[in-house]
């Protein structure tokens, strides 16, 4: 059973149009996030969500909204979608305790033409 | 504010060769540090954590606080050990609005050559 699963796996659509990506986590873990990876590579976090609750909210547009209907979830909704979002979104979580790190899921690929 | 830098987008080395990986951070706080490895199109995975003193894949890494650094490093390199590695560190809980805060750095794109 993968611990973190995203889907879709690949995204292709077109500008204004509005697309969502969707995770689940099967770890019991309390926290999930959602971190964008640019085509430099750079990883930076978006959101986090501690028990369906918003705990951290980086300077994303305000398109972007994500959504936790219960800790195992956490979804990503793209309003108006723009060239510049393309990249791969990565959802992850992690356990009350972060020393152990981040699970992250396998990514999606993100590309509006 | 924490900030994780590695200095080297790419790093080239051959079979067998030394190699290590340089990360330095910046933070008031007491860090929890990590290595994370991502093979080619493949889903970020944890290498190995300070707080755990371990060694994977041959790979260790040692906090220096004095320096402020995390470098990566194994004594033998091996062609699959070619990827992408980033180092990232995580706020403790009482640094406040750095909870639940992993921050990457740019990334080193390693090569080993055979």
């Amino acid at each position: 059973d993968t611990a973190v699963s995203q889907t879709p796996k690949y995204l292709v659509t077109q500008m204004g149009n509005d697309k969502s990506i969707k995770c689940e986590q099967n770890l019991g873990h309390d926290t999930m996030y959602w971190y964008k990876q640019d085509s430099k590579k750079f990883l930076k976090i978006m959101f986090s969500y501690n028990n369906k609750e918003l705990i951290i909210n980086e300077t994303v547009p305000n398109r972007f909204s994500p959504k936790s209907p219960d800790k195992a979830h956490l979804n990503l909704h793209i309003n108006s979608l723009e060239l510049g979002d393309s990249a791969v979104y990565f959802c992850a979580s992690s356990g009350l305790r972060q020393t152990y790190g981040y699970t992250f899921g396998s990514g999606t690929r993100l590309t509006v033409v | 504010a924490q900030r994780v830098t590695q200095p080297e987008k790419l790093l080239s080395v051959f079979k067998g060769a030394p190699v290590e990986l340089k990360c330095n951070y910046s933070y008031s706080g007491s860090p929890e540090l990590f290595w994370y490895v991502q093979y080619s199109r493949q889903r970020l995975q944890l290498l190995l954590r300070h707080i755990s003193r371990e060694s994977i894949k041959g790979f260790t890494a040692d906090l220096n606080k004095g320096e402020t650094s995390f470098h990566l490093k194994k004594p033998f390199a091996q062609e699959e050990d070619s990827a992408m590695y980033y180092c990232a560190l995580s706020g403790s809980r009482a640094g406040g609005t750095s909870y639940g805060k992993l921050t990457f750095g740019q990334g080193t794109i390693l090569t080993v050559h055979p």
